[in-house]
């Protein structure tokens, strides 16, 4: 199992674009989620989705889009990127959520972001 | 509104001697409380968790946690600590769907 990856590891971004940042994990968990890791800030939640179709809210969602159309891929969607979206960004999964002895999140490696 | 303190920004220890992390937290119901470690470069590991139970709580690479719900506090102790344990450590809380983390706790071994 590749566990959860994420593409692409960096990227630079000038102010206004469009970009996607890829999630894909392998281990048939309902349960993903954006978090973005800002220094001495730790990680904040932006997205999170139940399963396929079922997306909400985090603490920090402005800015930031997502949909889930299959149970292995959630994409994160920056449609007018700003500087204040520079930041290190991890996607997570888990069988299906965060409650419960049973449920441990992976984390992916990240995403290293820079908007110009 | 669910939130995490860590106290400390940076610990140095030196290698063989004991380490607690402390973690306080603000929450309404009981929470779920976690630590996660995470290594230059690296994403998040799982240490250990609490949902019910016994308040102390064993992880891996022998940390232990203790859920003190009187002073709202969850706190990660080793009792020897090896060079390979300087990282990051982040206190978390949550529910069945959102997690929050605290600042974090840059840990240093020195030899």
């Amino acid at each position: 199992n590749a566990g959860v990856t994420q593409t692409p590891k960096f990227q630079v971004l000038k102010t206004g674009q469009s970009m996607t940042l890829q999630c894909a994990q392998d281990m048939n968990h309902e349960y993903m989620s954006w978090y973005r890791q800002d220094p001495g800030m730790g990680l904040r939640l932006i997205h999170y989705s139940v399963g396929a179709g079922i997306t909400d809210q985090g603490e920090v969602p402005n800015g930031y889009n997502v949909s889930r159309s299959t149970t292995e891929d959630f994409p994160l969607r920056l449609l007018s990127a700003a500087p204040s979206q520079t930041s290190v960004y991890f996607c997570a999964s888990s069988q299906d959520g965060t409650g419960g002895s049973y449920n441990e999140q992976f984390f992916g490696p990240g995403t290293r972001l820079t908007v110009l | 509104a669910q939130s995490v303190t860590q106290p400390d920004i940076h610990i140095t220890v030196s290698e063989g001697a004991s380490l607690e992390l402390r973690c306080n937290y603000s929450y309404g119901a009981t929470p779920y409380l976690f630590w996660y470690v995470q290594s230059p470069g690296q994403g998040l590991q799982l240490l250990l968790k609490y949902f019910s139970g016994d308040t102390l709580v064993q992880g891996i690479k022998g940390f232990e946690a203790e859920f003190k719900r009187s002073q709202s506090s969850f706190n990660l102790r080793k009792p020897s600590v090896h060079w390979s344990d300087a990282a990051e450590y982040f206190c978390a809380v949550g529910d069945d769907y959102k997690l929050s983390f605290g600042a974090g706790t840059t840990v240093t071994v020195r030899a």
